[in-house]
């Protein structure tokens, strides 16, 4: 089914582990993002990628690193886990333009750093 | 920070009503987008109105764009119990190639 794919579903960390959460599309999305979802403070943008080898920080970067080296991948690593990174993350594609067509969206990432 | 921002927080009605959803953004934008979020899972797009259109329909949703006032309304007629979900609104800046800035949602109930 054509989609956005994340791996894994749910994932425990302990303080100070390191780990890389998939997002897979096969739209030929240009436009892919990543955002984190806490309670009562609806998405906030970690990073976001326009197409293969660009990247930029979204409003809340800190602990988090990015990569596109394809137009399918968009990984998002966590160097070093801390509890306040305790949440749900999401990862989402679009075609490039506005007003185009809206995102589509992984089912998600619910992580938990003890 | 967050660019839209909805109102109510929460909302509950019984079947058959119509709910109500609005959202207030801060700068100027080239689209403003609907997405629902079913308890547990992602989001899902529903409806896109650009900065020119006052109006748009899609089955049973209605959305009204007022540029002026930098606010957008989501109205979902004869609400089914099916339609419990959180409700986003997320704008697209005129800047450009910048992505999506998401609201902190309303939670709405359908009562059956």
């Amino acid at each position: 089914n054509a989609g956005v794919t994340q791996t894994p579903k749910f994932q425990v960390l302990k303080t100070g582990q390191s780990m890389t959460l998939q997002c897979a599309q096969d739209m030929n999305h240009e436009y892919m993002s990543w955002y984190r979802q806490d309670p009562g403070m609806g998405l906030r943008l970690i990073h976001y990628s326009v197409g293969a080898g660009i990247t930029d920080q979204g409003e809340v970067p800190n602990g988090y690193n990015v990569s596109r080296s394809t137009t399918e991948d968009f990984p998002l690593r966590l160097l070093s886990a801390a509890p306040s990174q305790t949440s749900v993350y999401f990862c989402a594609s679009r075609r490039p333009g506005q007003g185009v067509d809206g995102y589509t969206f992984g089912s998600g990432t619910r992580l938990t750093v003890v | 920070s967050q660019q839209g921002e909805e109102d109510p927080q929460a909302l509950s009605i019984q079947e058959g009503e119509n709910a109500t959803m609005n959202c207030s953004y801060k700068t100027s934008i080239n689209n403003l987008q609907w997405y629902r979020q079913n308890s547990g899972r992602g989001l899902v797009h529903l409806i896109l109105i650009r900065s020119n259109e006052r109006e748009k329909h899609s089955g049973r949703l209605r959305v009204t764009l007022d540029t002026s006032k930098k606010s957008s309304s989501l109205l979902i007629t004869a609400s089914r119990a099916a339609d419990t979900a959180s409700y986003f609104c997320a704008t697209d800046k005129v800047s450009g190639n910048t992505p999506l800035v998401f609201g902190k949602g309303t939670r709405l109930s359908v009562i059956a």
